[in-house]
């Protein structure tokens, strides 16, 4: 079965970098992706990671799979105030379903 | 532009009352999805549809129900069935639904709609 976990809260200091854990449980999972969501806001797309690929680099967004341990991060570099928000890690296993973590809250202070 | 809308944006309905959510999307998208998400929780698929004329039930569609007429639209109806509707309802879409090893089944979310009962 599928069964995502994040930490609930990350608290970082603005220019830091900010790393969001994330496990998962189905090892057939094909993509897996992280969304960022605003509060009152629908989920934005941040970035996907093919499950045969170790990390990926995308302007400030750096994303780590360790396949082995089933454990992706997303790193935030130079933490802003606008990075405030719920990331939300997802799996596709090998039909259409996602399976979401239930987010971690990201507070940035100044 | 293209997108996906919801609305309304807000909805209060009494308890007893069945309502409609609109979800339209421009995208030429074949595949739609419609999410429950509740504080402190992970989405929840309530129902998905792969074309036209066609979907399928989800993890939790006890209480709902859709339809999907056209291509751009796949409205939900939050029954009186639903024991617990209030919370934040999401809509998605992708270009297909995808096998195991397609990036087009990448999912897109509206701004959502939040529901309360009164």
């Amino acid at each position: 079965g599928e069964d995502v976990e994040q930490s609930l809260f990350l608290s970082v200091r603005e220019g830091d970098s900010s790393v969001i854990n994330c496990t998962y449980t189905d090892s057939s999972s094909t993509y897996l992706y992280w969304y960022k969501q605003e509060p009152g806001a629908g989920l934005q797309l941040l970035t996907y990671i093919f499950s045969n690929m170790d990390m990926k680099q995308d302007q400030r967004l750096t994303v780590l799979l360790n396949k082995k341990d089933k454990h992706l991060s997303l790193r935030i570099a130079d933490t802003q105030t606008g990075d405030s928000a719920i990331y939300f890690c997802a799996e596709k296993s090998g039909d259409y379903k996602l399976s979401f973590g239930a987010g971690t809250t990201v507070t940035v202070r100044a | 532009d293209g997108g996906i809308t919801q609305s309304p944006k807000y909805l209060f309905r009494k308890e007893g009352q069945n309502v409609t959510l609109s979800c339209e999307q421009n995208l030429n998208h074949d595949a739609m999805y419609w999410y429950r998400q509740d504080p402190g929780q992970g989405l929840r698929l309530i129902y998905y549809s792969q074309i036209v004329n066609d979907f399928q039930k989800g993890d939790i569609a006890e209480g709902y129900s859709v339809s999907r007429e056209k291509k751009e639209s796949f409205p939900l109806t939050v029954t009186s069935a639903q024991k617990n509707p209030t919370a934040f309802y999401l809509c998605a879409s992708s270009l297909t639904l995808g096998g195991s090893w397609i990036s087009t089944d990448t999912q897109y979310f509206g701004p959502g709609t939040r529901l309360t009962v009164l």
